[in-house]
């Protein structure tokens, strides 16, 4: 898991709250991804960071929100608008430059369940 | 945008048998292409990665081949151990300006029996 930590390991939560999903990395990586993870299926994009106070929309973006206000820090609110919160969430980071700009390290996640 | 479509979903092979599991993708933009393996309530773990300049890259028991002309790459395990089972996850990644955006197949679980 790198020095990609993601908090907390289990989260419960009613219809019609809002939580957030913490993610912190000690890499000093520019980069960081939020994915969702359904059984069966690839992990697919929801927001995306560049640099700090920059974010941009991935494909499953309705329904969550994001902040970067520091680099080592992109926490994901998952708002009472996405309809089918339940799932399991992947933070990771990236360099952007230099021999390893491509890798992709991943947290541990976060499985969230909607009661 | 880029698709990748990985396939088997399942595969179980006796432990010492080699396993091969296979990617395309559709965007020959795409120049970099890592392989994950996810253990059960785990993040994924990156094994092997290949770059578009390159066909082959080999490490220990893990294979990584690609073929850029039919736009498919994939992951060879020899002498496979229990320990090798896991879900495996391909990735194609496009690099612009200086960012890379990542698609992932859905994922190979791999079950190796003793």
């Amino acid at each position: 898991d790198g020095g990609i930590t993601q908090s907390p390991k289990y989260l419960f939560r009613k219809e019609g709250q809002n939580v957030t999903l913490s993610c912190e990395q000690n890499l000093n990586h520019d980069a960081m991804y939020w994915y969702r993870q359904d059984p069966g299926q690839g992990l697919r994009l929801i927001y995306y960071s560049q640099i700090v106070n920059d974010f941009q929309k991935g494909d499953i973006a309705e329904g969550y929100s994001v902040s970067r206000e520091k680099k080592e820090s992109f926490p994901l609110t998952v708002t009472s608008a996405q309809k089918n919160p339940t799932a399991f969430y992947l933070c990771a980071s990236k360099t952007s430059g230099g021999i390893t700009r491509d890798t992709q390290y991943f947290g541990p996640g976060t499985r969230l369940t909607v009661l | 945008g880029e698709n990748v479509e990985q396939h088997p979903s399942t595969l179980s092979v006796q432990e010492g048998d080699s396993a091969v599991i296979k990617c395309t993708y559709s965007d020959s933009a795409s120049n970099y292409f890592p392989w994950y393996k996810q253990e059960l309530g785990k993040g994924p773990q990156l094994i092997i990665d290949i770059r578009s300049n390159v066909g082959e890259k080999k490490d220990q028991r893990i294979a990584v081949t690609l073929n850029k002309t039919a736009k498919h790459f994939s992951l060879h395990i020899t002498e496979t151990q229990p320990e090798d089972s896991a879900v495996y996850f391909c990735a194609a990644s496009i690099r612009t300006h200086n960012f890379n955006k990542f698609y992932f197949g859905s994922g190979t679980k791999l079950n190796v029996k003793p």
